[in-house]
């Protein structure tokens, strides 16, 4: 069974970087897609974006301009870069693996990161 | 983008009784869409994926049914762990997106 773990800083700073790491167990990260998803407190979910092992990716447009998701096959890591971030960047973020149909199937637990000063 | 649109916001009801959740998206998604739950400090959980495929080790109290534009997820009979919120989400086309979720709360 796959399990995922996310890991990074609960609290980031106005207009400085999220930096965020999912630790894939269980399975290889060349068998699937690997997603990032966000919640805001109490609100509902929003996909942030996948990276394939090839190194294919595809972003959220909403977001596309500050984020991206390297990829660390040695480690059997995948992260998540997100820039310039503002309070409206607060949420809980997921790792989690998108299937070769484009659901997600194993969720991580989540991680709450604040932006604020 | 896709938008859908869940109704109702909440639905209040007693375990035994039978939900039923709408989704519905803003042009046709063909039948790429699966239902998620989530339950308080806890990740969403596969629970339907084109539109009526149980995800492993679903219970067959859920269902799912619709096309297009129109979709609904039922639960035949509540039992107490299926008091949570559910989510919608289409993958037909890009960005993936979700619905804003139905809160299923015992009445």
């Amino acid at each position: 069974q796959v399990q995922l773990q996310e890991s990074g800083p609960g609290l980031v700073k106005p207009s400085e970087t999220l930096s965020l790491t999912c630790t894939v167990s269980g399975g290889s990260i060349n068998d699937s897609y690997w997603s990032w998803i966000r919640q805001p407190p109490g609100k509902g979910l929003e996909w942030i974006g996948y990276i394939y092992y090839s190194g294919s990716d595809n972003y959220n447009p909403s977001l596309k301009s500050r984020v991206t998701i390297p990829l660390d096959t040695s480690k059997n890591q995948f992260s998540l870069k997100l820039t310039s971030v503002t309070a409206a960047d607060t949420a809980v973020y997921y790792c989690a693996s998108q299937n070769g149909v484009n659901y997600f199937d194993y969720w991580g637990q989540g991680t709450l990161v604040t932006v604020s000063s | 983008e896709i938008v859908l649109t869940q109704s109702p916001a909440t639905l209040s009801l007693s375990p035994g009784e039978r939900a039923t959740l709408s989704c519905r998206a803003s042009q046709s998604v063909s039948s790429y869409l699966a239902w998620y739950q989530q339950k308080p400090g806890q990740a969403p959980r596969l629970l339907i994926y084109d539109v009526s495929n149980r995800a492993t080790g679903i219970p067959a109290r859920f269902s799912g049914s619709g096309s297009e534009t129109d979709f609904t997820l039922t639960i035949s009979s509540l039992e107490p762990e299926d008091f949570a919120v559910y989510y919608c989400q289409q993958r037909s086309d890009w960005p993936l997106t979700f619905g804003g979720g139905t809160k299923v709360e015992i009445k």
